[in-house]
């Protein structure tokens, strides 16, 4: 079966400080995957989505970046985080129907 | 993107049933989908629905799909307090590869 793993949990990171989410998937070839995140309103923001390795498609311009190493990793960075960015963020693969999320991280910069 | 409306809350009594609405705009999305995410935790598929179905039904949860007004909704049968969770309605809209979700719909369920 399928499964998708996310780390860290929850993570409070200064401002200013790098940042590095990674997200890998078992089970499965050549998933899209997506990274998300999702704020104090409640609602899910599409963040990046990647149809294969090196490639990545960016949906919203901000200071976060998304590589794709390997067929099944996933990893959101940035270089200098800031206060917006803190939120849960949400690792997603999907097939041919349906979308399956990880557990999330939550970030809190301070 | 398109945009997919939900209400934001609805708070009902244990064992009532729970109707959850969603109104999609793009008529030509093939798939239809309800996600559950319990407090803390990921988004949990829930079920989903081809365009070309009115009417789903699994276990306590029935999906109705209204193609004319672009209109879901997810029933839930004899709620329990478990059931308490946002519940996010998504499609994948015509000539994309992701999902567009709405808001999601706070649902709590009294005892």
């Amino acid at each position: 079966s399928q499964t998708i793993h996310q780390w860290p949990a929850t993570l409070v990171q200064p401002v200013g400080s790098p940042l590095s989410l990674e997200c890998t998937v078992e089970g499965t070839s050549n998933p899209n995957l997506y990274w998300y995140r999702q704020a104090a309103g409640r609602g899910l923001q599409l963040l990046f989505y990647s149809v294969g390795i090196g490639q990545i498609s960016s949906e919203v311009p901000q200071n976060l970046s998304a590589s794709r190493p390997q067929d099944r990793q996933f990893i959101l960075s940035s270089k200098k985080l800031l206060l917006s960015d803190s939120g849960f963020y949400l690792c997603a693969w999907s097939g041919t129907l349906e979308a399956f999320f990880g557990q999330g991280t939550r970030l809190t910069v301070v | 993107g398109e945009d997919v409306e939900q209400s934001l809350f609805l708070s009902v009594r244990e064992g009532d049933s729970s109707v959850i609405n969603c109104t999609y705009t793009d008529s030509s999305s093939t798939y239809l989908y309800w996600y559950k995410q319990e407090p803390g935790a990921g988004l949990q598929l829930l079920t989903y629905i081809f365009s070309n179905m009115d009417m789903k039904q699994d276990q306590r949860l029935t999906v109705l799909l209204n193609k004319k007004d672009k209109h879901l909704s997810l029933r839930i049968a004899d709620t329990q307090t478990g059931d308490s969770a946002i519940y996010f309605c998504a499609e994948i809209p015509s000539g994309y590869s992701t999902l567009t979700f709405g808001k999601g719909t706070m649902l709590l369920v009294s005892p």
